[in-house]
């Protein structure tokens, strides 16, 4: 059974600052990662799609490395601002369903 | 639509009662997932649609949950005689497969 986990599980930056993310997964036999944000209360937005062939994908401040050789992905926000304040859920897709890891809840401070 | 819908938003049943939770996933879409998020827990798979069938059913966590889908569109979950530990927040997602899951804002279902 595929294991997701996401390291730091909470963290404060000052505005500002760069923040990484990082997901490990047990199974590297992926089709994809994705990367979301959940505000409170809300559903999840999807941030970046990483197919299993690539090894990045850019948007805008945000940037997500995908390594599936040794089951690690992280998730890069540059010059973090307060509305980058979420909990961030990486999701790896195999067999038509996502397996989620539990989070990494953000704070920036202003 | 513009994005998946679901609803109600919000459901308290008691304990022992049946309820329905719908999604209304983004058109043209032909996969459809169901997920569930308890307090403190990760989001975990349920189910997942193809069209109308259900190819994957096998997070469906007993026989009181089922879910159908008609029309390649409009999805319902059941849960029959509820209990307590039913209570969560139920995610609904679609995609053109196999791509981004798209979901919707949930139904957080409390059970008394």
């Amino acid at each position: 059974k595929q294991e997701v986990t996401q390291i730091p599980a909470a963290l404060s930056v000052p505005e500002g600052e760069n923040l990484v993310l990082n997901c490990s997964f047990t199974d590297s036999a992926i089709y994809n990662l994705q990367w979301f944000r959940q505000d409170p209360g809300k559903g999840l937005t999807s941030l970046l799609l990483i197919q299993s062939s690539q090894r990045e994908q850019t948007s805008g401040r945000l940037n997500a490395s995908l390594d599936k050789s040794s089951g690690r992905s992280t998730l890069y926000i540059a010059a973090s601002q307060p509305g980058d304040s979420a909990t961030y859920l990486c999701a790896v897709g195999e067999n038509n369903r996502l397996a989620f890891g539990k989070g990494n809840q953000v704070v920036v401070i202003p | 639509g513009a994005g998946v819908s679901q609803s109600p938003s919000n459901k308290v049943t008691e304990k022992g009662k049946d309820v329905e939770l719908r999604c209304d996933p983004i058109s043209g879409h032909t996969a459809l997932y169901w997920y569930r998020q308890s307090l403190g827990q990760g989001l975990e798979f349920l189910i997942y649609f193809q069209g109308n069938s259900a190819p994957d059913k096998s997070g469906l966590p007993s026989d009181r949950f089922s879910a159908e889908r008609t029309g390649g569109s409009v999805s319902t979950l059941t849960i029959q005689r509820t209990q307590q530990e039913d209570s969560a927040v139920y995610l609904c997602a679609s995609s053109l497969v196999p791509d981004t899951q798209y979901f919707g804002p949930g139904t957080r279902l409390t059970v008394l």
